[in-house]
């Protein structure tokens, strides 16, 4: 069974442009969530889909973020404009439940430099 | 305020010999979660321990877990060169929908 897999795996952007940052969920796990770690700093939560839904998107840092779940298959987080604050470690991850007890899943991550 | 705070930083031991890094947390937790990420890759599941337990092993690892003092340890024993990595606890509170709360993590050297 293939893992969480995530594209790309680096991204080197210019401050102002645009960059989507795409997940793939293991098959049938309907939870999906995204982390960031900016360089030195811990992993924080994004936001989570349950399917195509937003469950929680506490963490979403401002509105040049957008996640996206169409489907609710693969999902999509677009930056636009990206800042120089954006740089980091990107992570996706999935779980079959949403409750607590349930183990979730990471992708290896993209790695987003905005210069 | 962060939920996770590990201790220390940064460990560097020698292969063979035990590491142990430390999680401190803030509020009341569902369960505690640790992880490994190695150089450039993902965040690889290492093990859970619900609130209600004390001690869990897997193979080298040991975790303990004092919700009195709000804080876990994680133990790896006979450590190898293949261990070098960065360690994160992570908390999973109740009615947060399953989202983790990382700590800043420990960077652990194992030298051979």
């Amino acid at each position: 069974e293939a893992g969480v897999t995530q594209f790309p795996s680096h991204s080197v952007i210019e401050k102002g442009q645009t960059v989507t940052l795409r997940c793939d969920p293991i098959s049938g796990h309907d939870n999906l969530y995204w982390y960031r770690r900016v360089m030195g700093k811990e992993i924080k939560f994004l936001l989570h889909f349950v399917k195509e839904s937003k469950q929680d998107e506490s963490g979403m840092p401002n509105n040049r973020f957008l996640a996206e779940r169409t489907g609710g298959t693969y999902s999509t987080l677009k930056v636009q404009p990206a800042e120089l604050e954006d740089s980091g470690v990107y992570f996706c991850a999935s779980s079959q439940g949403w409750q607590v007890r349930n183990e979730q899943y990471f992708g290896p991550g993209t790695r987003l430099t905005v210069t | 305020s962060q939920q996770g705070e590990e201790d220390p930083q940064a460990l560097s031991i020698q292969e063979g010999e035990n590491a142990t890094m430390n999680c401190s947390y803030k509020t009341s937790i569902n369960n505690l979660q640790w992880y490994r990420q190695n150089s450039g890759r993902g965040l690889v599941h290492l093990i859970l321990i619900r609130s209600n337990e004390r001690e869990k092993h897997s193979g080298r690892l040991r975790v303990t877990l004092d919700t009195s003092k709000k804080s876990s340890s994680l133990l790896i024993t006979a450590s190898r060169a293949a261990d070098t990595a960065s360690y994160f606890c992570a908390t999973a509170l109740y009615n947060q929908g399953g989202k983790l709360i990382f700590g800043q993590g420990t960077e652990l050297s194992v030298k051979p």
